[in-house]
């Protein structure tokens, strides 16, 4: 079946340091992948996301590119702040030629960064 | 903005109670979700359902049941309440296999 291997935390940084999560995934058909941000106290919330290879999601300075050759869908930022401390999960969702996808989920990286 | 509500932030059962946990999305998205999610083991799907009254089951549906009476309420049921079901509960919501919403989750302790 479907799964995602995620680096394991937890990561601890110094702001504007630079930052890589590693995801790695198996799929059987072309998944969409996703990389979700939970912060203290909150559900979920969609960071980024890419529907097929080569395609790059990018949002609040993070980006993660889909690799296809590689099956990965690493998370960077160049800088990272204070406020970017939380729990990230990478996933995917597999339709397997349903109109419906389940998203397997990573088992999460938590991210502290100090002053 | 999709918005999913789960009807309990913090929830205290005891051992053998039924539990129910509800979810409702307002944007009559098809597809909603039950997930549990434990610390080092991420997100687990417990079951789904892609129609009113259509369910199947997830990763880890052993000791829950669902109900889908209407389009937008999804209840998670917990027959007979366990210690090892104390956790966090998140419902979801999706229209397409790339776009999903959370709600806040229901954290759940079985005493």
């Amino acid at each position: 079946g479907d799964s995602v291997t995620q680096m394991e935390g937890p990561v601890t940084l110094s702001e504007e340091a630079f930052l890589t999560i590693n995801c790695t995934y198996t799929a059987t058909g072309y998944p969409s992948l996703f990389w979700y941000v939970q912060y203290p106290g909150e559900g979920l919330q969609l960071l980024l996301k890419a529907t097929k290879a080569d395609d790059k999601g990018s949002n609040k300075g993070f980006e993660a590119t889909y690799r296809k050759e590689t099956t990965s869908f690493h998370l960077e930022k160049g800088s990272v702040q204070v406020s970017d401390s939380a729990v990230y999960f990478c996933a995917l969702s597999d339709a397997g030629g349903t109109s419906y996808g389940k998203l397997t989920f990573g088992q999460g990286t938590i991210l502290t960064v100090h002053p | 903005d999709v918005k999913v509500t789960q009807s309990s932030r913090y929830l205290v059962k005891r051992t053998g109670e039924k539990v129910f946990l509800e979810c409702v999305q307002d944007m009559d998205h098809e597809n909603m979700f039950w997930y549990r999610q434990d610390p080092g083991l991420g997100l687990r799907l417990i079951y789904f359902s892609y129609d009113v009254k259509m369910k199947e089951k997830g990763d880890i549906p052993e000791g829950y049941s669902v109900s889908r009476e209407k389009k937008e309420r999804f209840s998670l049921i917990l027959e007979s309440a366990s210690t090892n079901q104390t956790s966090m509960y998140l419902c979801a919501s999706s229209f397409t296999t790339s776009s999903y919403t959370f709600g806040s989750g229901t954290r759940l302790t079985v005493v």
